[in-house]
């Protein structure tokens, strides 16, 4: 049981650049979700699927698409990357057994955009 | 949409000294408060959480107490120790999305 599990762990990119930063989970999630972390900023919600096939924007979700085609698994693609986007990217899942219970987060992708 | 707000982003403690992180929330609609713990280059780990319905919580050295009508809830750890030295956020949820704070560096003196 690996819990959620984040590829790559670190990547750097050229400004316009396009990458896909893949999150997996093996706890059978309804829900995952891209958070984002800037200094100063805490966790702000990029984009949050509720479902297998579902997806909705959260906070910060300009510049960034996302897909759930699996229920296991959820995608953060960037298409053209800015240097505005250099943060910590953490995925989340957690179960539908009810609005009580928090997010479990994977280890994160450290991204810097030059 | 939902905004919270958490003080101090600094905090420094004797250690065996309690610490207390206040937070705020502006929706009503807010039903599930949990508190992450992030330790440097880690992710962030639930320690505690709590739900609308009830006004405190406790589990060991920590607890969370929230008060709905004035709209806040706060993390109060007693008798610290340099473990505790972290990150810490407070989060508020509706319909399954979290709001998070923007964290409380925790410093615990020797």
């Amino acid at each position: 049981n690996a819990g959620v599990t984040q590829t790559p762990k670190f990547q750097v990119l050229k400004t316009g650049q396009s990458m896909t930063l893949q999150c997996a989970q093996d706890m059978n999630h309804e829900y995952m979700s891209w958070y984002r972390q800037d200094p100063g900023m805490g966790l702000r919600l990029i984009h949050y699927s509720v479902g297998e096939g579902t997806t909705a924007k959260g906070e910060v979700p300009d510049g960034y698409n996302v897909s759930r085609l699996k229920k296991q698994n959820f995608l953060l693609g960037l298409e053209s990357a800015a240097p505005s986007q250099t943060s910590v990217y953490f995925c989340a899942s957690k179960d539908s057994l009810g609005p009580f219970y928090g997010y479990t987060f994977g280890s994160g992708t450290r991204l810097t955009v030059v | 949409g939902e905004n919270v707000e958490q003080h101090p982003s600094t905090l420094s403690v004797q250690e065996g000294d309690s610490a207390v992180i206040k937070c705020t929330y502006s929706d009503s609609a807010s039903n599930y408060f949990p508190w992450y713990k992030q330790e440097l280059g880690k992710r962030p780990q639930l320690i505690i959480d709590i739900r609308s319905n009830v006004g405190e919580k406790k589990d060991q050295r920590i607890a969370v107490t929230l008060n709905k009508t004035a709209k806040h809830f706060s993390l109060h750890i007693t008798e610290t120790q340099p473990e505790d030295s972290a990150v810490y956020f407070c989060a508020a949820s509706i319909n399954q999305k979290l709001t998070f704070g923007t964290g409380t560096r925790l410093t615990i003196i020797p």
